[in-house]
């Protein structure tokens, strides 16, 4: 079936350092991947996206690549400031279903 | 961007009553809202998608008759448990799919959630 996983957290890490949250996946097809950001009291926001193998996502320094033979679609960062601290998700929607299937979510705290 | 809302933000209940939790799509029309269960450390989990007007479609495993769910109007879904016990505490979080023309079928709003705990 089609599944996510997460690196577990929470993460800290000081300001200016660089962030990789892991992510993998299990899929039927092809699907679409996803890391979406959920900061505090707030609904979870879509960060970037890749479609297809080899496709780089990026936003707000954020990047993560659509790795195939991987099967892996890792989240960086080279500098994280403290407004970066949140939940961020892992997602992929299978192209059987068109349904998004979610990672456990990684908290990420960023202290000055 | 797109807003979505969620009412309530949490709520504590005796075991056996019966939960109702909003979802609204505050700036624009949804024909489609999901819900979505998440327990602690765990993935967040599709329960059911929701297509205005008519009956809501659910995941498998999860039961019909104790998560209603009624999409009366565009900006408007509601979540209800019934008859809560212990087991259904968890974190309800919606999201509300524009209708096609104003975004693409990846476009999905997600609201801040309910954190629902039943005593």
């Amino acid at each position: 079936g089609n599944s996510v996983t997460q690196m577990e957290g929470p993460v800290t890490l000081s300001e200016e350092a660089f962030l990789t949250i892991n992510c993998t996946y299990t899929a039927t097809g092809y699907p679409s991947l996803f890391w979406y950001v959920q900061y505090p009291g707030e609904g979870l926001q879509l960060l970037l996206k890749a479609t297809k193998a080899d496709d780089k996502g990026s936003n707000k320094g954020f990047e993560a690549t659509y790795r195939k033979e991987t099967t892996s679609f890792h989240l960086e960062k080279g500098s994280v400031q403290v407004s970066d601290s949140a939940v961020y998700f892992c997602a992929l929607k299978a192209s059987n279903t068109g349904k998004l299937i979610f990672g456990q979510g990684t908290t990420l705290q960023v202290k000055p | 961007g797109a807003v979505v809302s969620q009412h309530p933000s949490w709520v504590i209940c005796k075991s056996g009553t019966s939960v109702k939790i909003e979802c609204r799509s505050l700036d624009f029309q949804a024909t489609t809202m999901f819900w979505y269960r998440q327990f602690p450390k765990q993935s967040l989990m599709l329960m059911a998608t929701s297509n205005e007007g008519s009956k809501a479609t659910y995941e498998q495993g999860v039961e019909k008759d104790k998560f209603l769910i009624n999409h009366a109007s565009l900006t408007l879904s509601t979540l209800t448990v019934t008859s809560a016990h212990p087991e259904d505490s968890s974190f309800y979080i919606c999201s509300a799919r524009p209708e096609l023309r104003a975004g693409g079928p990846e476009t999905q709003y997600f609201g801040p959630g309910t954190r629902l705990l039943v005593l």
